[in-house]
């Protein structure tokens, strides 16, 4: 079964406005990360935030993660019509490094 | 200066055949990874070899084979290819001990 779930499905802001995407999941976990898709391409890493770390930033992005809750989000700042992609939220729970994803959030940014 | 990488990007070959995806990585690393991405986007392991031992084997029809034949390199084989095969696959790879995994830009598989 599939370890996380994103929300929204689907985002569609212009330039200039924040996006936020959350994502769930099930089990405890060692650490959440985000990856970006673009379009026919490969997953792009953004940002890791491990199970004992409440929020990291890293240039226009902001990551929280609530261990409680078992959820994190992903805030995009003063978007991009770039930052059009699909974002993927992925946990770890062992020590191999086995990836479990969500189903994405994709992301349109109008200029 | 890539730093994982897969080839074919694209395959389109029919019902039955066998086709191998090829995966190299110049990083260093010692962990690899095979991906499948589905036609919902939804990914999901596959494989994962550690210093050219399988540590990870999801349950994957027997007809998809992985073979890595040095710590750079993680091939897949899938014989008797289906229609269900079709898809995206993702070669990825990171050291043991770190979290950050590095991934290809994908082979689309067609089955025709």
């Amino acid at each position: 079964s599939q370890q996380g779930e994103e929300d929204p499905q689907a985002l569609s802001i212009q330039e200039g406005e924040n996006a936020t995407m959350n994502c769930s999941y099930k089990t405890s976990i060692n650490n959440l990360q985000w990856y970006r898709q673009n379009s026919g391409r490969g997953l792009v890493h953004l940002i890791l935030i491990r199970s004992n770390e409440r929020e990291k930033h890293s240039g226009r992005l902001r990551v929280t993660l609530d261990t409680s809750k078992k959820s994190s989000s992903l805030l995009i700042t003063a978007s991009r019509a770039a930052d059009t992609a699909s974002y993927f939220c992925a946990m770890t729970t062992d020590s191999w490094g086995k990836l479990q994803f969500g189903a994405g959030t994709q992301v349109v940014v109008t200029p | 200066d890539t730093a994982v990488s897969q080839t074919p990007k694209y395959l389109v070959t029919q019902m039955g055949n066998d086709k191998s995806i090829k995966c190299e990585q110049n990083l260093g690393h010692d962990t690899m990874y095979w991906y499948k991405q589905d036609s919902k986007k939804f990914l999901k392991i596959m494989f994962s070899y550690n210093n050219k031992e399988l540590i990870i084997n999801e349950t994957v029809p027997n007809r998809f084979s992985p073979k890595s034949p040095d710590k750079a390199h993680l091939n897949l084989h899938i014989n008797s290819l289906e229609l269900g095969d079709s898809a995206v696959y993702f070669c990825a790879s990171t050291r043991s001990g770190e979290d950050t995994i590095y991934f290809g830009e994908g082979s689309w598989l067609t089955v025709v």
